[in-house]
């Protein structure tokens, strides 16, 4: 149980241009999904934290108008970087809260060029 | 203030025993996890403390101690495919904080 499905799992993506982030719970429903950035050879960052049919809690730092996050469905939770610029390019990974949050996505590597 | 405290590499052998140590200060406790990381994949769980003693889960161990907000992972008959990164994370406060991590290589 409790598989997530992160989408796309690489992106590049021009500088100045969107990158949409998939997160889907396939067999149970997310009342909250966390989102986290990895830089290389760092530890996960955690950048929000979203509630379904609510609006994300940001961690100071974290520009909410540049990263867009929908949790608009119990399965579903998106995370849109706007405007993406080279010091964007990170490992993007989704979380839904399980019992004790042991479960991540995939991950998604985007690449900003 | 929230701070998680673990070296930053680590060497062993293949078939030895190693231990990577956690050290934690956070603003409220609900347990603490270890997880594996290899370079460019999301993190896989490992283990969760959340009372004070030893989880043994085959060839790899946890131990927690709330008092001295300590923590350490064991793995014992190390493999290559041991080498990764290994995380340990504090659940506090509605969210889970990470530590930097720890880079474990393995020698044959």
């Amino acid at each position: 149980g409790a598989v997530v499905s992160q989408h796309p799992s690489r992106v590049i993506c021009k500088s100045g241009t969107s990158v949409k982030i998939e997160c889907r719970s396939l067999d149970f429903q997310a009342t909250t999904m966390f989102w986290y950035r990895q830089f290389p050879k760092q530890s996960l960052m955690l950048m929000a934290t979203s509630n379904e049919g609510s609006k994300a809690t940001y961690e100071q730092g974290v520009e909410k108008d540049k990263f867009l996050i929908n949790h608009a469905s119990l399965t579903l939770s998106t995370l849109t970087v706007t405007s993406a610029h080279p010091e964007d390019s990170s490992f993007y990974i989704c979380s839904p809260l399980v019992g004790y949050g042991y479960t991540f996505g995939s991950g998604t590597r985007l690449t900003v060029v | 203030g929230q701070n998680i405290d673990q070296p930053t590499e680590m060497t062993a052998t293949e078939g030895a025993i190693v231990q990577i140590n956690c050290t934690y200060q956070t603003s409220g406790f609900n347990g603490l996890f270890w997880y594996q990381q290899h370079a460019g994949e999301a993190p896989t769980f490992l283990s969760y403390n959340v009372l004070d003693g030893l989880e043994e889960k085959g060839r790899f161990s946890s131990f927690l101690s709330r008092s001295k907000g300590y923590s350490y992972l064991l793995l014992k008959e190390l493999q290559m495919k041991d080498s990764a990164s290994y995380l340990c994370a504090v659940s506090g406060d509605d969210k889970i904080i990470f530590g930097k991590g720890t880079r474990l290589h393995i020698l044959p």
